[in-house]
């Protein structure tokens, strides 16, 4: 069974539509996260929520909004997508708020034409 | 903010042989030091982690040391498997007004040749 698992996992999409990306731990952990992994394999942190409370937003453009509707789930919603977008999206999830190990869902890999 | 540097960027090993990684970290206040695997297409899985009350950890063939002084930790890994083959990450958290921002370094793409 899965315990942190993202839809969809590829996603082909035109500039400047909208999309969104699902996440959903079944870890009972308290805090959930959205990376993003660009070409160059770097991974960087965009979003952080505890208990459904935004905790950081690493100055990621304000086109990506997470939304947290229970502590099962974030979701990524991207307007106006532009061609640097392109990358592959990571959701993690851990225990508690702090230096507990994240578990990562599979990735959403994200083309922008 | 935090800067992680991880070197180098590629390492060629031969199976048998050791594999060393070495992350830099500039932010004082970090105190957790997590590396992580990841495959190729696959997720990157946590494998072994260190917190700054500690200066060596090991977990069979693979150990993490801690220099909080010169502010560098390093992933060693013994007698490599062609399996080993991945991206090692490693990364610090830091306390920020009562938070944990986790930074990545920027990876390290390990080739082990049979």
């Amino acid at each position: 069974d899965t315990a942190v698992s993202q839809t969809p996992k590829y996603l082909v999409t035109q500039m400047g539509n909208d999309k969104s990306i699902k996440c959903e731990q079944n870890l009972g952990h308290d805090t959930m996260y959205w990376y993003k992994q660009d070409s160059k394999k770097f991974l960087k942190i965009m979003f952080s929520y505890n208990n459904k409370e935004l905790i950081i937003n690493e100055t990621v453009p304000n086109r990506f909004s997470p939304k947290s509707p229970d502590k099962a789930h974030l979701n990524l919603h991207i307007n106006s997508l532009e061609l640097g977008d392109s990358a592959v999206y990571f959701c993690a999830s851990s225990l508690r708020w702090g230096d507990n190990e994240q578990f990562f869902g599979p990735g959403t890999r994200l083309t922008v034409l | 903010g935090e800067n992680v540097e991880q070197h180098p960027s590629t390492l060629s090993v031969q199976e048998g042989d050791s594999a060393v990684i070495k992350c830099t970290y500039s932010d004082s206040a970090s105190n957790y030091f997590p590396w992580y695997k990841q495959e190729l297409g696959k997720r990157p899985q946590l494998i072994i982690d260190i917190r700054s009350n500690v200066g060596e950890k090991k977990d069979q063939r693979i150990a993490v040391t801690l220099n909080k002084t010169a502010k560098h930790f390093s992933l060693h890994i013994t007698e490599t498997q062609p399996e080993d083959s991945a991206v090692y990450f490693c990364a610090a958290s830091r306390a920020s007004g009562g938070s944990y921002i986790p930074t990545f370094g920027r990876g390290t793409s390990l080739i082990v040749h049979p």
